[in-house]
């Protein structure tokens, strides 16, 4: 069965940076893309970028193109997402998700909680 | 970005309801409309894709339907397991953007 288990949580200051992954089992790794969206508490999911776990091919959310970076290792089959220059306002759950471009996410990743505190 | 806004944003119902969720979008968006179910502390859940597409293992009681830029989530008949909040989601352009969300509580 497909399964997308992330690491645990972090704790991180401002200004610091945060890599997550998301180790994928149960599906052929390279034929989909793994996708990041974040949620902060109360708010919608929001989504940040995807890497194509085939080529490697990454593409990101404006908003968040100057601060992250999705990377993959095919050999364990895992995608890691590394934002740096952290803020209070990036305090969220992390989440990785499966899905090809204008698919939904079919299976979601248990979240990773990110807290930015000073 | 394309702007999607659902309504009701809450919503009271009881077990044995029918239920209704409304998603708009701010363009057309084609087929490329889907609905999660998220619990509290749990991730999202593909229940609806490409609107009105059932998930494998999403039950009959969920349907979805619609068409360029607004679209309906129903529950026919709702149990006890379906209080969550619900999201629509659109996949036309990048990025994708979800609704703000309907919070479905027990009345």
């Amino acid at each position: 069965q497909v399964q997308l288990v992330q690491s645990g949580a972090e704790v991180k200051k401002p200004g610091a940076s945060v890599r997550v992954s998301c180790k994928a089992s149960g599906y052929m790794f390279s034929s989909y893309a793994i996708h990041w969206v974040r949620q902060a508490p109360g708010q919608r999911p929001e989504w940040m970028g995807w890497i194509n776990a085939g080529s490697g091919k990454t593409k990101y959310s404006e908003k968040f193109e100057d601060r992250v970076t999705a990377m993959r290792d095919t050999s364990t089959t895992t995608v890691y997402l590394e934002l740096t220059s952290l803020k209070l306002e990036d305090t969220a759950l992390y989440y990785c998700a499966r899905g090809r471009t204008s698919d939904p996410f079919d299976f979601w990743g248990q979240g990773t909680l990110v807290t930015v505190s000073s | 970005d394309i702007e999607m806004t659902q309504s009701p944003s809450s919503l009271s119902a009881s077990v044995g309801d029918r239920v209704t969720i409304a998603c708009r979008a701010s363009q057309t968006i084609s087929i490329n409309l889907h609905w999660y179910q998220q619990k509290a502390g749990k991730a999202p859940t593909l229940l609806i894709y490409k609107i009105d597409s059932l998930q494998r293992g999403v039950p009959s009681r969920f349907s979805g339907s619609g068409t360029g830029t607004d679209f309906n989530l129903t529950i026919s008949s709702l149990q006890a397991e379906d209080f969550a909040t619900y999201y629509c989601q659109q996949s036309f352009t990048s990025p994708p953007t979800f609704g703000q969300g309907t919070r479905l509580e027990i009345k």
